[in-house]
């Protein structure tokens, strides 16, 4: 699986939207990019998912550049529940035949503030 | 959505003892399970995959002989960890590949 490079650590103002970036250089043609997040203490939370069109569900909008080389996790209006660890990860869709394993990097920790 | 039970949420036991920990898919069948462990303040480490119906495969520098990886049915996963030491003191993570890869809320396993 291809791996992923994300900043350490992000702050965001409550009500403000959150951009977290992520890069994905060597990404294949046939590997999806997800985001998860992980609250203290609690298992990981599915986000968003995207192959090559920039997604957009209740939770987050997902931007992917045209090259699929970097993508933009956003938050539209960050709110201090929004405060974890955020994963960007690539892999082969579960629905390929064999699920594909997630390898999880190190995480963008978002702070959201007052 | 899909939901990942797992059960229990926390554990303390003995060193020597063994723990068994279990993951369902409530409304998914899933053929594959992935469980994953977190140290404190570290990413999380896939284990290993368990597929229904056969052996379990691990990730390179985990004991299969200490943790032992049974998946019964389409709908249940467990990990037993054998003969528990305290540096096996971590966070278990079971995951389903629905259609976003559901995962469990987690097992924070202490040994003492």
């Amino acid at each position: 699986d291809a791996k992923t490079t994300q900043p350490t650590s992000m702050d965001c103002a409550e009500g403000r939207a959150a951009n977290l970036p992520c890069n994905h250089s060597t990404i294949s043609g046939n590997e999806y990019v997800y985001w998860y997040r992980q609250i203290h203490s609690q298992g990981p939370q599915y986000i968003i998912h995207g192959l090559k069109n920039n997604e957009t569900n209740e939770m987050a909008s997902l931007i992917i550049t045209e090259d699929r080389k970097s993508s933009t996790l956003i938050l539209p209006h960050a709110t201090l529940r929004d405060t974890a660890v955020y994963y960007c990860i690539v892999s082969r869709h579960s629905y390929t035949g064999t699920a594909s394993k997630l390898t999880f990097g190190t995480g963008t920790r978002l702070q959201v503030t007052l | 959505g899909a939901v990942v039970s797992q059960h229990p949420s926390w554990v303390i036991c003995k060193s020597g003892t063994s723990v068994k920990i279990e993951c369902r898919s409530l409304d998914f069948q899933a053929t594959t399970m992935f469980w994953y462990r977190q140290f404190p303040k570290q990413s999380l480490m896939l284990m290993a995959t368990s597929n229904e119906g056969s052996k379990a495969t691990y990730e390179q520098g985990v004991e299969k002989d200490k943790f032992l990886i049974n998946h019964a049915s389409l709908t249940l996963s467990t990990l037993t960890v054998t003969s528990a030491h305290p540096e096996d003191s971590s966070f278990y993570i079971c995951s389903g590949p629905d259609y976003g890869y559901t995962f469990g809320s987690g097992t924070r396993l202490t040994v003492v």
